[in-house]
């Protein structure tokens, strides 16, 4: 049963949009992600947030912002939607230590047309 | 060069096969992560790892942290392991995953 949860599950929509990619996690955990996977490939950090107002981008450049308002919630934002961020979103959580799992939400597979 | 290698990058095996799937890292890590990914696209922790060895039922993983190098075995094979696995490592210096590209397991009855 899953503690973390994304919504949509798929999202497909036309470039130029703005969307809103949700996760919620209810482990109280401080430590959440977001990760970009593409077909075949590796995931790869786009923000991680250690807490509440605390942001951060991660490794691979994205035209997404994050925020953390709630330590529960950590949604992810396109402004303009374009083809090239058709990618599978994946979110996850842990707690603080170097012992603690990810634990994963189903992600969300956003298709910009 | 990846930080992180996986081999093989695909593998095919028959039910009741033992299977093993190596990952080697170049980094210096405080932890390894192997992580299961089904065709729906969602990620479980299968293990996480500093030192030594673990086991979860028929699921056995083991790291040479002075070789940098782990393993995941499966044994007794089943259709339903049939799913990417992947190897990730936690950065010492940046606390950052790393993540290998997977292994594509197809079990076959």
């Amino acid at each position: 049963e899953a503690d973390i949860y994304q919504t949509p599950r798929y999202l497909v929509i036309g470039t130029g949009k703005k969307i809103t990619l949700e996760c919620s996690q209810t482990m109280g955990h401080d430590k959440m992600y977001w990760y970009q996977q593409d077909p075949g490939m590796e995931l790869h950090l786009i923000h991680y947030s250690y807490g509440v107002n605390s942001t951060e981008k991660g490794d691979l450049s994205s035209e997404s912002t994050v925020s953390r308002i709630r330590t529960e919630h950590f949604p992810l934002t396109l402004e303009s939607a374009r083809p090239s961020h058709t990618s599978q979103y994946l979110c996850a959580s842990s707690e603080w230590g170097d012992n603690s799992p990810l634990h994963f939400g189903n992600g969300t597979r956003l298709t910009v047309t | 060069k990846n930080e992180v290698e996986q081999s093989p990058q695909n593998l095919t095996a028959q039910e009741g096969e033992f299977i093993t799937i190596n990952c080697s890292y170049s980094v210096g890590i405080s932890a390894l992560h192997w992580l299961q990914q089904h065709p729906g696209g969602g990620i479980v922790s299968l293990f996480m790892l500093s030192s030594g060895k673990k086991k979860h039922g028929r699921l056995i993983a083991t790291i040479n942290i002075q070789e940098k190098h782990s393993s995941l075995h499966i044994t007794a094979s089943h259709p339903r392991d049939s799913a990417v696995y992947i190897c990730a490592v936690r950065s010492y210096n940046t606390d950052k995953l790393i993540f290998g590209t997977g292994t594509r397991l197809q079990v076959f009855p």
